[in-house]
């Protein structure tokens, strides 16, 4: 079946560290693959996505590469701010009908 | 990108009683919506896909009945918890999109149940 794991959170870091937030998957088939953010009292946001292998997607500083071989999808910033702080969302979608496989969410604190 | 409004953002109920989300989308026709659910530390599960004018398709393991969802135009969708219970307390958000594009969703609902 479809599946998404993401380390567990919180991942507390200080301003300007490097991010990694990991993400892998299994899937059937070749799914698209996302990244979402949640900041507080906000609804999802769509951050990034890549659909095929070998794509990266990139927004915000953000950049996160579709590797087929490992089954990753790892998010990653080379400089984080504090206002980067949310809950951060590896999802899949193993068709065009935009059915979401979500992992269960990393929460990132910054500190200033 | 669009909006996707989602309302109320928190609500408590007492056990037995019956509570109505609504997901509006504002600036865009939403052909389908969708319903998820967010246990503490989880995922988020899909509960219900809805069409316009049309019925729901429920995941596996949920109850239709006691989550009804009505997809009433092309701009809200409610998700009625009826006869609610403690377990149902939860968070939930509603996602809707236009044709395949990209899904646009709300802000989330916590729903405690006392």
């Amino acid at each position: 079946g479809n599946s998404v794991t993401q380390m567990e959170g919180p991942v507390t870091l200080s301003e300007e560290a490097f991010l990694t937030i990991n993400c892998t998957y299994t899937a059937t088939g070749y799914p698209s693959l996302f990244w979402y953010v949640q900041y507080p009292g906000e609804g999802l946001q769509l951050l990034l996505k890549a659909t095929k292998a070998d794509d990266k997607g990139s927004n915000k500083g953000f950049e996160a590469t579709y590797r087929k071989e490992t089954t990753s999808f790892h998010l990653e910033k080379g400089s984080v701010q504090v206002s980067d702080s949310a809950v951060y969302f590896c999802a899949l979608s193993p068709d065009s009908n935009y059915q979401l496989i979500w992992g269960a969410g990393t929460k990132l604190i910054i500190k200033p | 990108g669009a909006v996707v409004s989602q309302h109320p953002s928190r609500v408590i109920c007492k056990s037995g009683t019956s509570v109505k989300i609504e997901c509006r989308s504002l600036d865009f026709q939403a052909t389908t919506m969708f319903w998820y659910r967010q246990f503490p530390k989880q995922s988020l599960m899909l509960m219900a896909t809805s069409n316009e004018g049309s019925k729901a398709t429920y995941e596996q393991g949920v109850e239709k009945d006691k989550f009804l969802i009505n997809h009433a135009s092309l701009t809200l969708s409610t998700l009625t918890v009826t006869s609610a219970h403690p377990e149902d307390s939860s968070f939930y958000i509603c996602s809707a999109m236009y044709g395949n594009t990209e899904a646009f969703f709300g802000q989330g609902t916590r729903l405690t149940v006392v």
